[in-house]
């Protein structure tokens, strides 16, 4: 069964450096999405991306962070100066065709600490 | 804005208990609700979906209908198994456009079934 993927499981960054987290969206989906949680806190979506463009974003997807698919399989979010309360599981999600885009299928998340 | 409530955890059970996690929601419009599942170690799976009123979504023996007047969506199964132990999320997609709409989730309940 096809799945969404992300690398790495875990990161450990100091504050103040760049991260890159990855993921690899399900082959035919078109719809690609990002999510953190807080430690104890409910999951909150950050950004949604589809046709090579930022659909829809919360008001934590400030400029410091920014999303990428640079080669049409893997789907990014990069944080650029990273702070201590960055430090959250992060979700990649994908979803297929237009009448499907509500069914969102969750990658295991990537692990992000910063010290 | 949008918002999902559930009841709050841990929920324990023995195992054959009846099962209902209560959820409700605010939102504009006629948003589709979801229910996701979290493994220990491992992403949200799509448990159920509803996208109308009076709609019910099931599987694997779970069961919710999008009830409008009561604004719930409450998460029942006639019999847990052990199995079932993790956490339930109930979420919510405004689908206010065509574009890729990210997910409001509830805070999670945490399930444990004993033997």
């Amino acid at each position: 069964e096809p799945e969404v993927t992300q690398t790495p499981s875990h990161q450990v960054t100091q504050m103040g450096q760049e991260v890159i987290l990855r993921c690899v969206p399900i082959s035919n989906h078109l719809y690609f999405y990002w999510y953190r949680q807080i430690l104890g806190q409910k999951v909150e979506f950050l950004v949604s991306f589809y046709n090579n463009e930022i659909s829809e974003k919360s008001e934590i997807f400030d400029d410091q962070f920014s999303v990428e698919r640079p080669d049409g399989s893997n789907f990014t979010l990069k944080i650029r100066s990273t702070k201590l309360e960055d430090s959250a599981m992060y979700f990649c999600a994908s979803s297929g065709t237009a009448s499907k885009r509500y069914e969102q299928y969750f990658g295991p998340g990537t692990r992000l600490t910063v010290t | 804005g949008d918002s999902v409530t559930q009841m709050e955890g841990p929920v324990t059970l023995s195992e054959e208990a009846f099962l209902t996690i209560n959820c409700t929601y605010t939102a504009t419009g006629y948003p589709s609700l979801f229910w996701y599942v979290q493994y220990p170690g491992e992403g949200l799976q799509l448990l159920l979906k509803a996208t109308k009123a009076d709609d019910k979504g099931s599987n694997k023996g779970f069961e919710a209908t999008y009830r409008k007047e009561t604004t719930s969506f409450h998460l029942e199964k006639g019999s847990v198994q052990v199995s079932d132990s993790a956490v339930y999320f109930c979420a919510l997609s405004a689908g206010s456009g065509g574009g890729a709409d990210g997910l409001t989730f509830g805070k999670g309940t945490h399930l444990i079934i004993q033997p």
